[in-house]
């Protein structure tokens, strides 16, 4: 069981916005910043959003992060055809002697 | 532009340590102020975080694997190496090295290709 809350499915179709959300701890998201990977299949996890809301040169402004509290949210305007993975929070958690998080990841699919 | 690559043994048994190696091309692994994590993935599942290394050797670890985990950094061939003991097959998995820019930066940014283990007799 992964320690930051994800939905394990979202889908939506070509040209809509789909948003994946991340829910965690004032130990965690509370506390510290969350970052979003991308993981196409067969492939090693890319960064897509670092601090929060910070896109890696390269990645396309249509991906697009947020937190509020403990909860983060990924969302994905234009929906294209390549945007199909699975979509993975982390943040830092600062319980015990810390150590980085991830959420259980979020399936996006689509239609 | 910073690549790395993991390798090591495909097949581990079952008790025996797994060993594997991560090689850094494009930049120094002592230069700037990165630290080196390690990360896993069995079939199918998520992500999870084993432990990290920084250049000053110090290191940090998930605490569901600290007893059995050690990782180690060797500047001279630019490579960081993890070492798992008492291996079960619920170690089986791909196992990622990323250059880690820490929780107030670029997080984990650059990720190896990962390597499959398989824990089996």
């Amino acid at each position: 069981q992964s320690v930051l809350t994800q939905s394990p499915s979202a889908s939506g179709t070509p040209g809509q916005r789909v948003t994946i959300s991340c829910s965690g701890s004032s130990s965690n998201i509370g506390s510290n910043y969350v970052y979003w990977y991308q993981q196409l299949p067969g492939t090693a996890p890319k960064l897509l959003i670092y601090r929060d809301n910070q896109r890696p040169s390269g990645v396309p402004d249509r991906f697009s992060g947020s937190k509020s509290g403990t909860s983060a949210s990924l969302a994905i305007s234009g929906l294209r055809s390549e945007d199909e993975a699975d979509y993975y929070c982390a943040t830092w958690d600062d319980s015990l002697s810390g150590s980085w998080v991830f959420g259980g990841g979020t399936k996006l699919t689509v239609l | 532009q910073v690549q790395l690559q993991e390798s090591g043994p495909g097949l581990v048994k079952p008790s025996q340590t797994l060993s594997l190696t991560c090689t850094v091309s494009g930049d120094s692994i002592s230069s700037g102020s990165y630290s080196w994590s390690w990360i896993r993935q069995p079939a199918g599942k998520g992500l999870e975080w084993i432990g990290r290394m920084y250049i000053n050797g110090g290191t940090d670890y998930n605490p569901s694997l600290k007893s059995r985990v050690t990782i180690s950094i060797d500047t001279s061939k630019n490579q960081i190496s993890l070492r798992l003991s008492s291996v079960t097959a619920a170690d089986t998995a791909v196992y990622y090295c990323a250059r880690d820019g820490g929780r107030w930066d670029y997080g984990m940014d650059v990720w190896g290709q990962g390597t499959t283990v398989t824990v089996s007799s």
